[in-house]
């Protein structure tokens, strides 16, 4: 079975300056990466995708993430976030060929002034 | 529709009692997702059907937990007698296909149960 890790349950950062949020997954085939966004109180909302291709990935937002198959993550990157980007960031892994969605348990991204 | 609804987007209930959850999803839609949000335990996948059948009901937590799907669209969650561990935001998720291919499930904003 397929396992996603989010090392941290919370990143702070000051608004302007770059992020990262890690995702590291575990799996024995051959997966699709997603990332999804929650606003407070609303749902799920994608913000990018690896399927095949590039290995690295533009989203909404400015967002992008880097497929890393020899260390099996898929960090979230923004050059510059803005006070907006505050919600909760899920990274999420399909096995090819299943429909099911494995997620990890999240990252809060709180944007200060 | 615009997107996937979920209604209630409220429910408060007493132990015990059954709660029915509806997710109505994109017009078109064939696949369509259970997903259970908690603390503590995250995002965790509930059920799956691809038209009218449900080919994985494997996170469904206990036999108390059922769905239905009609027509090939809306969808009904049902709780019997709930207990206070059911408390937890239910997500519905539908993409255009099922199968494990490239397609994009997208969410309902969620009902918000809480058991009492």
């Amino acid at each position: 079975a397929q396992s996603v890790t989010q090392l941290d349950s919370q990143v702070p950062v000051f608004e302007e300056a770059p992020v990262e949020l890690r995702c590291n997954y575990s799996s024995s085939v051959s997966v699709y990466l997603f990332w999804y966004v929650q606003y407070p109180n609303q749902g799920l909302q994608l913000l990018l995708k690896y399927l095949s291709g590039s290995t690295l990935v533009k989203g909404i937002n400015g967002f992008e993430a880097e497929f890393n198959k020899s260390q099996t993550s898929f960090h979230l990157r923004k050059p510059s976030v803005h006070i907006s980007d505050t919600a909760e960031y899920f990274c999420a892994v399909r096995k090819s060929g299943y429909s099911t969605l494995t997620f990890g348990k999240g990252t809060m991204l709180l944007v200060s002034p | 529709g615009a997107g996937v609804s979920q209604s209630p987007s409220n429910k408060v209930t007493e132990k015990g009692k059954d709660v029915e959850l509806r997710c109505d999803p994109i017009s078109g839609h064939t696949a369509l997702y259970w997903y259970r949000q908690s603390l503590g335990q995250g995002l965790e996948f509930l059920i799956y059907f691809q038209g009218n059948s449900a080919p994985d009901k494997s996170g469904l937590p206990s036999d108390r937990f059922s769905a239905e799907r009609t027509g090939g669209s809306v969808s009904t969650l049902t709780i019997q007698r709930t207990q206070q561990e059911d408390s937890a935001v239910y997500l519905c998720a539908s993409s255009l296909e099922g199968g494990g291919g490239a397609e994009t499930q997208y969410f309902g904003p969620g009902t918000r149960l809480l058991v009492l």
